[in-house]
């Protein structure tokens, strides 16, 4: 696809539950982000790869958040035991090779915890 | 700690009118700004940026000056249309997200009159 793909569009998980929320970038970037927002908030990051590498990744609240991205493509971020304050919607955004490419941003997953 | 802001959460303007929006950031070492777009439901979206070196950049109806002796930078828009009804965040390089992670304010909400 033209640009960076993510599903489900929304997801509602009653506490406790696991989820997973993927990410496609566009097609060869590197660089792979995944980013917080809060309602009426700006993202904050959580993590970033480049390739199959996570070279940061001090933005994720707790242990409980994990990333993946095995092949250095499609990316997961799995949200383990979800609380409440878990709610929001997570971004995923990917980069080009050069220094300061723009991110470009998928349209997010919204988690709605219960 | 460091940080990009922004100075009003909400701009209402006419339409047709200019709109300027502001943003103030405290990192003196950051040498690179982007302003994204955000629509309800959708993710931000690149517009335009502007490195250290330079004072002013012009994009399509849109121009970005940077006052680095006060820190502050700002987004103009021409002639401003219904479709420019969106949350605007200006953004500066986040330490730990490689050569393109992003630090990002927490937005102005910009919102067109007829």
């Amino acid at each position: 696809g033209a640009g960076v793909s993510q599903s489900p569009r929304y997801k509602v998980a009653k506490r406790g539950q696991d989820v997973a929320l993927r990410c496609d970038p566009i097609s060869g970037h590197v660089s792979l982000f995944w980013y917080q927002q809060a309602l009426g908030q700006g993202p904050e990051f959580l993590t970033y790869f480049q390739n199959e590498a996570q070279l940061d990744k001090s933005g994720l609240p707790s242990d409980r958040f994990f990333a993946e991205r095995p092949e250095g493509s499609v990316s997961t971020l799995k949200i383990q035991r979800t609380q409440q304050e878990d709610s929001a919607v997570y971004l995923c955004a990917s980069s080009g090779n050069r220094n300061n490419s723009p991110l470009h941003f998928g349209n997010g997953t919204r988690l709605t915890v219960t | 700690g460091e940080s990009v802001g922004l100075h009003l959460p909400t701009l209402s303007v006419q339409e047709g009118d200019n709109s300027i929006i502001n943003c103030a950031y405290s990192n003196s070492a950051s040498d690179y700004f982007i302003w994204y777009k955000q629509e309800s439901g959708k993710g931000p979206q690149f517009i335009i940026d502007i490195r250290s070196n330079m004072d002013k950049r012009q994009g399509q109806r849109v121009t970005v000056l940077l006052n680095k002796t006060v820190k502050h930078l700002s987004l103009q828009i021409a002639a401003t249309q219904p479709g420019d009804s969106a949350v605007y965040f200006c953004a500066e390089p986040y330490s730990g997200g490689g050569a393109d992670g992003l630090t990002f304010g927490k937005g102005t909400h910009l919102i067109i009159q007829p």
